[in-house]
Order: structure tokens, then sequence, then C-alpha cells
């Protein structure tokens, strides 16, 4: 019954490559995001949606586009991957903004070699 | 634009000890105020948050944090930590109106035994 779920847990790979990370929740929120944490810990917001559509962009690179096919699925394909783009990257959602609590996902730990 | 001070990077106590993290924002306008804990290899969950009234807030787990509007300050205190207590925690702040989470640096609470 997990409520925010993302896939891959960890993902290795090289330079210049193309991947992308999967969310998903079951908890029919109207509001998902994504964060980067880096290897300080510190969490920055990325992006945010609200029924599909983007509301929030943190002048992230180009290389970074979010996708949401519906209201459940928020995914994060990274292109020509960086060594500066390895962390963990959270997906999570909340009812709406604002005030409302926001449901974390396991984290992907991102790793460029 | 708001932004976030947890003036510890690092807090270790013995356990059964009580334990303050402090958290201090700055903003220009009224603001949510929240508590997240990171376990080990997890994503972050809520711990409290403060909307509006009692500036005395009651989380879970027994920690609570008050409001305190002149000094802008957010700071959470257990009175008694237990092991299971070791964990990142992050104070985050939300500009009324806004969608839009920013989160201090994090403290990493240790508890010895």
């Amino acid at each position: 019954d997990t409520a925010v779920s993302q896939t891959p847990k960890y993902l290795v790979t090289q330079m210049g490559n193309d991947k992308s990370i999967k969310c998903e929740q079951n908890l029919g929120h109207d509001t998902m995001y994504w964060y980067k944490q880096d290897s300080k810990k510190f969490l920055k917001i990325m992006f945010s949606y609200n029924n599909k559509e983007l509301i929030i962009n943190e002048t992230v690179p180009n290389r970074f586009s979010p996708k949401s096919p519906d209201k459940a699925h928020l995914n994060l394909h990274i292109n020509s991957l960086e060594l500066g783009d390895s962390a963990v990257y959270f997906c999570a959602s909340s009812p709406g903004g604002g005030f409302d609590t926001q449901y974390f996902g396991p984290g992907t730990r991102l790793t460029v070699l | 634009a708001q932004s976030v001070t947890q003036l510890d990077s690092q807090v270790p106590v013995f356990e059964e000890a009580p334990v303050e993290l402090r958290c201090n924002y700055s903003s220009s306008v009224s603001v949510y105020l929240f508590w997240y804990v990171q376990y080990p290899n997890q994503g972050l969950q809520l711990l409290l948050k403060y909307l509006s009234g009692s500036t005395l807030v009651k989380g879970i787990n027994g920690f609570e944090a008050e409001f305190n509007k002149s000094q802008t300050s957010f700071h959470l205190r257990k009175p008694s930590v237990h092991i299971s207590d070791t964990a990142e925690y992050f104070c985050a702040v939300n500009q009324q109106g806004a969608q839009k989470l920013v989160f201090g640096q994090g403290t990493r609470l240790t508890i010895n035994p």
C-alpha cells in the first residue's frame, strides 16, 4: 500500500546518457513535486505539477523534463547526464499546495560516472 | 523570498536527554512552517506543522515546536530522546499564497546510548 512510489531506487549510468525516473502516488492528490537532494543533504524543489499542469519550474536546466501523463504520475526524464546530476531525487505529492502536508517517496539515488 | 536557517548541522545527545533543534526563517509575509524527518535511506515524513493559532504545536513521536514570530523562529524540542530518533531533521517554510516549500540545510540528530 505504498503511498508514493518511485522507480528505480538506484540508477548508475555514464555521462551523456539519457535516463528516466518514474513516480506514482495512490493518495488521490492533485499536486506532485520533484526534489533534488545533494550530497550535503540539501533539499531543493525542481518542479511542481497541479492536475497535470506545470506550476513551478525552479530554473532547472533544460536537460530535465518532467512529464505528467495523469495526476497520479509524474516522471522525470534527464538528457545528457552530467557528473553534477548525481544526487537523490525525491518525488512528493500533496492534496493541494501551501499549507498541505507533502508525502515523499523513498527516493532514487542517481550516480553518474 | 523566504529562506530557512538551521543553526546546527549536527546535534549529538545521550539517550533520554532533552533536545532542541533550532530553526530561523526570513520572510516578508506570513508563512506556514514545517518540520520533516528523514530516517536513514528513506524519504521525508512530516513531524508537525504550524499554520495558525496556538504557537505551540505538537507532532508525532513526542516532538513539539514553538512558533515565535518576533524572533522568526520555529525550534523543535523533545523532552527525552530515544535511539530511534536518530535521523536528519529538516525545517521548511512555505510563504502563504505560494506553492513552494523551502527547506533548511538539515540537522543530523545522533543519539548516543
